[in-house]
């Protein structure tokens, strides 16, 4: 499978805890992005790379969220102190800009997060 | 600040009907306006998207209208399948590979 992969699928974690979640993009695409979707709702931006710089934080993204791209491969979002609010699907997304050639944004199937 | 809205929230076709979701946008600075498509349990899929110097594109059984000076566009499906029950979102953005800013959503249910 070629496509964007995330890891775990659904993670349970009680408040308080620190969890991370993991997303692997299409291989050649140098933008990654991470979006919250909480239920009945549209996906919400949060955060974008273009390969290993991150370019862009919403103001959604509060001090307990922290996202990396190491190696402008796959991408890591952590979340510490969890609370309750922040139980939401974590959708990630690839694209590919610049040069010439760009593509739309493919998404993972998400890390459904649920705090308890 | 919402800057894509979308409705109606739901919608139930008969199938073969035809199904019409309207967004409108407030920014002007946007130039991509993509149509997603979300079953339960997994993350959005690209189903058309359109650039504003067009007013429709057409793929298959699904269109896109454009009204530029409205700052509105609008999905039909002609020909509803059940297939086709899923929760679609509207968006838009300055690029195709820029943030991508979502409406709310429609959830469409097709009945045969």
């Amino acid at each position: 499978d070629t496509g964007v992969s995330q890891d775990p699928r659904h993670k349970i974690t009680k408040r308080g805890q620190n969890v991370t979640f993991r997303c692997d993009p299409i291989s050649e695409h140098n933008r990654l992005y991470w979006y919250r979707q909480t239920l009945g709702q549209g996906p919400e931006f949060l955060t974008y790379f273009q390969n290993e710089a991150q370019l862009e934080k919403s103001r959604l993204l509060s001090d307990r969220f922290s996202a990396e791209r190491p190696k402008g491969s796959f991408s890591t979002l952590e979340i510490q102190r969890t609370e309750q609010g922040d139980s939401a699907m974590y959708l990630c997304a690839s694209s590919l800009a610049g040069g010439g050639t760009s593509t739309e944004a493919f998404f993972g199937q998400g890390t459904r997060l649920t705090v308890v | 600040q919402q800057q894509v809205k979308q409705s109606p929230q739901s919608l139930i076709v008969q199938k073969g009907g035809i199904s019409i979701i309207n967004c409108a946008y407030e920014n002007t600075a946007f130039d991509y306006f993509p149509w997603y498509q979300q079953f339960p349990g997994k993350g959005p899929a690209l189903l058309i998207a359109i650039r504003p110097d067009v007013s429709e594109k057409k793929e298959g059984r699904f269109t896109i209208s454009f009204n530029k000076s409205a700052k509105q566009f609008s999905l039909h499906i002609m020909d509803s399948q059940p297939g086709d029950s899923a929760t679609y979102f509207c968006a838009a953005s300055k690029d195709n590979t820029d943030k991508l800013i979502f409406g709310t959503g429609t959830r469409l249910q097709v009945f045969p």
